[in-house]
């Protein structure tokens, strides 16, 4: 199952909403999962289920969507927020993950 | 603490073989499904290798099936990633990450810090 994130990048400024949508080549329920990950560092689950928040991510972090279609959205940036996400679905082996979206600062 | 941490990386042939090492603690080792998830230097996440609680389950990605070998011992609370005949597109850091499975959902909840495999001659 492949996975389609886009955009591939994005620049934003503190306190913008963004939006980060993945693609996934065929129904996958909700077997959706969208990590953080930092330079350096390694990743951290935000969102599973497609829209359950991982304990202690902030609230601002959301997630909706099944089937084929899903998004990540960020209500409001912080400067924490800039980083890479990946969404992964986990349906079925191979599990895969998105390209990745790196949001930068405007 | 809930804590993994890789070790085995380091330079290797083309050709090479190189053994990683992932130690858990915090958690029973035992309950849960565990994964190998790489990146190459600059590039996104590739999930590698899968074995469950009992090892019973084991599924790997087509770039590294009949080359690497993943193996866990419960009692030592660790798990492994053999890696044989490795090229330099293997090149990249190893992560090891729990997995958390659900009825209807699974993740990758904790992730170890990685360790660098190079392969180069």
């Amino acid at each position: 199952i492949q996975l389609t994130q886009s955009p591939s990048s994005l620049s934003a400024s503190v306190g913008d909403r963004v939006t980060i949508t993945c693609r996934a080549s065929q129904g996958i329920s909700s077997y959706l999962a969208w990590y953080q990950q930092k330079p350096g560092k390694a990743p951290k689950v935000l969102i599973y289920a497609a829209s359950t928040l991982q304990s202690g991510v902030p609230s601002r972090f959301s997630g909706t969507g099944s089937g084929t279609d899903f998004t990540l959205t960020i209500s409001s940036l912080q400067p924490e927020d800039f980083a890479t996400y990946y969404c992964q679905q986990l349906n079925s082996y191979p599990y895969t993950f998105g390209q990745g979206t790196k949001l930068e600062i405007k | 603490e809930v804590q993994l941490v890789e070790s085995g990386g380091g330079l290797v042939k083309p050709g090479g073989s190189l053994r990683l090492s992932c130690v858990v603690s915090g958690f029973t080792f035992s309950s849960y499904s565990v994964n190998w998830v790489r990146q190459a230097p600059g590039k996104g996440l590739e999930w590698v290798s899968s074995i469950s609680a009992d090892s019973g389950y084991i599924y790997y990605a087509d770039s590294v099936r009949g080359r690497f070998t993943i193996s866990r011992d419960n009692a030592k609370n660790s798990l492994y990633l053999q890696m044989n005949s490795l090229r330099a597109e293997d090149t990249a850091v190893y992560f090891c990450a729990r997995e958390v499975i659900a009825v209807a959902w699974s993740a990758f909840d904790i992730w170890g810090l990685g360790t660098m495999v190079t392969v180069s001659s």
